[in-house]
């Protein structure tokens, strides 16, 4: 059964960074690509990132290029983000997810990790 | 990037009628690259529909999804109490994938 568990959220001020971590199991990792959303509280869903399946090729969304940093380590099954110049914008639950059918809609997630970014 | 824009914002309904949820986008759709999504409080997002009609596993029948171009449609028949959530569309034809603001469905 796949299961995909964030973990290194928290509290942090702005200007500062942060590493998100998602854990895989249950599915062969290495085969699909991997993404990041986020959602910031009481709001809608944001597509954040991409990663393809072997490391090769990223995506971003416009709001945090230059700033995050999405990265797997495959032996691991594990995907991270790395959230730097964090701003109070960026305060969501961020979710790890992918498509089983390798396509950018998603049908399994993980159970999300709060950032909150204040001073 | 296209935007989607859901209506109506909330709707109340009672158990056993139906809801129609609408979502239209700010240009056309590639193919049928539209899915739905429903969250429950403290919940992550579950898949609904992709492909605008197809139903993702284990997925009720009572739900069901229609439109292409600029349109889409889902609807939820029979309403049960468990159908209390918000739901979202999202499309994928495009990059960046962006989702709707929402419609949240109180059952009454």
């Amino acid at each position: 059964q796949v299961q995909l568990v964030e973990s290194g959220g928290g509290v942090v001020q702005p200007g500062r960074s942060l590493r998100l971590s998602c854990a895989a199991s249950g599915f062969t990792f290495s085969s699909y690509g991997m993404h990041w959303l986020r959602q910031a509280p009481g709001k809608g869903l944001e597509w954040v990132a991409v990663i393809s399946y072997d490391g090769s090729g990223t995506d971003y969304t416009d709001s945090v290029k230059g700033r995050f940093t999405i990265s797997r380590d495959n032996s691991k099954s594990t995907l991270f983000l790395q959230v730097n110049s964090l701003r109070e914008e960026d305060t969501a639950i961020y979710y790890c997810a992918f498509c089983r059918r390798n396509n950018y809609y998603f049908d399994c997630w993980g159970q999300g990790v709060l950032v909150t970014v204040s001073s | 990037e296209i935007v989607l824009t859901q209506s109506p914002g909330t709707l109340s309904l009672s158990p056993g009628e139906r809801a129609t949820l609408s979502c239209r986008a700010s240009q056309s759709l590639s193919s049928t690259f539209l899915a739905w999504y429903q969250q429950k409080p403290g919940q992550a997002p579950r898949l609904l529909i992709y492909g605008a009609s197809s139903r993702a596993t284990g997925i009720p029948d009572r739900f069901s999804g229609s439109g292409s171009g600029t349109d889409f449609t889902l609807t939820i028949r029979r309403l049960e109490p468990e159908d209390s959530a918000v739901y979202f569309c999202q499309q994928y034809g495009s990059s960046p994938p962006t989702f709707g603001q929402g419609t949240k469905v109180e059952i009454k």
